[in-house]
């Protein structure tokens, strides 16, 4: 399975700034996801990020709010921007393997203030 | 489109009993179904998984979940929980083949507490 890292672990920002969110694969994938952890609930997918193609977001969520790169087959970045209160959540990004399941990342627990 | 419904939001049990956890999912195409684990303070865990054989699947650490398409159901169970089992879990399910179908859809999760 692969092994995944996400900088940082957490974080607490100020209102109306923006935070970029690293994850690092220990191996080469295809699929990247980004989803996001409200307090209490449950995962909702923010957005898939394949290498070499723009980021596909799901309803409710959009490029200019959160900005996702995807340089290599091992390297994902999700931005944050413009934050509010309500975006306070953890952050999770996954992968997917041949094994069609899909492996998380340890999350950012992001609060803004 | 799939949906997944975690019918408790909250399980409390004591150390050494039985214990089952329910998911029911909708879907209009054959689904993989997943059982997730996220200890306090940490990232998720794949605890369990249906992909296609039979239909009762089990982890190391002594749990199973049984598939059973005619309820549209994928129950967790573990005949004696132990306090290190308390942590939130979480049904997911995709669609099969991959491609455009790989997005997994979560329950809301499912607080298991285990009491001495």
């Amino acid at each position: 399975s692969a092994v995944i890292s996400q900088k940082p672990s957490r974080d607490i920002c100020q209102r109306g700034t923006s935070l970029t969110i690293q994850c690092q694969v220990d191996s080469q994938v295809t699929m990247m996801f980004w989803y996001r952890q409200q307090p209490g609930q449950s995962l909702t997918l923010i957005a898939t990020a394949n290498q070499g193609s723009e980021a596909t977001y799901e309803s409710g969520f959009v490029i200019d709010k959160f900005p996702i790169s995807r340089p290599n087959l091992t390297f994902s970045t999700l931005t944050v921007s413009n934050m509010s209160p309500e975006d306070s959540s953890i952050y999770l990004c996954s992968v997917e393997d041949f094994g069609d399941e899909q492996f998380f990342g340890p999350g950012t627990r992001l609060t803004v203030l | 489109a799939q949906s997944v419904t975690q019918l408790d939001s909250q399980v409390p049990v004591f150390e050494e009993a039985p214990v089952e956890l329910r998911c029911n999912y909708s879907s209009s195409v054959s689904v993989y179904l997943f059982w997730y684990v996220q200890y306090p303070n940490q990232g998720l865990q794949l605890l369990l998984k249906y992909l296609s054989g039979s239909t009762l699947v089990e982890s190391i650490n002594g749990f199973e979940a049984e598939f059973n398409k005619s309820q549209t159901s994928f129950h967790l169970r573990k005949p004696s929980v132990h306090i290190s089992d308390t942590a939130e879990y979480f049904c997911a399910v995709s669609a099969r083949g991959g491609g455009s179908n790989y997005k997994l859809t979560f329950g809301k999760g499912t607080l298991l507490t285990v009491n001495p």
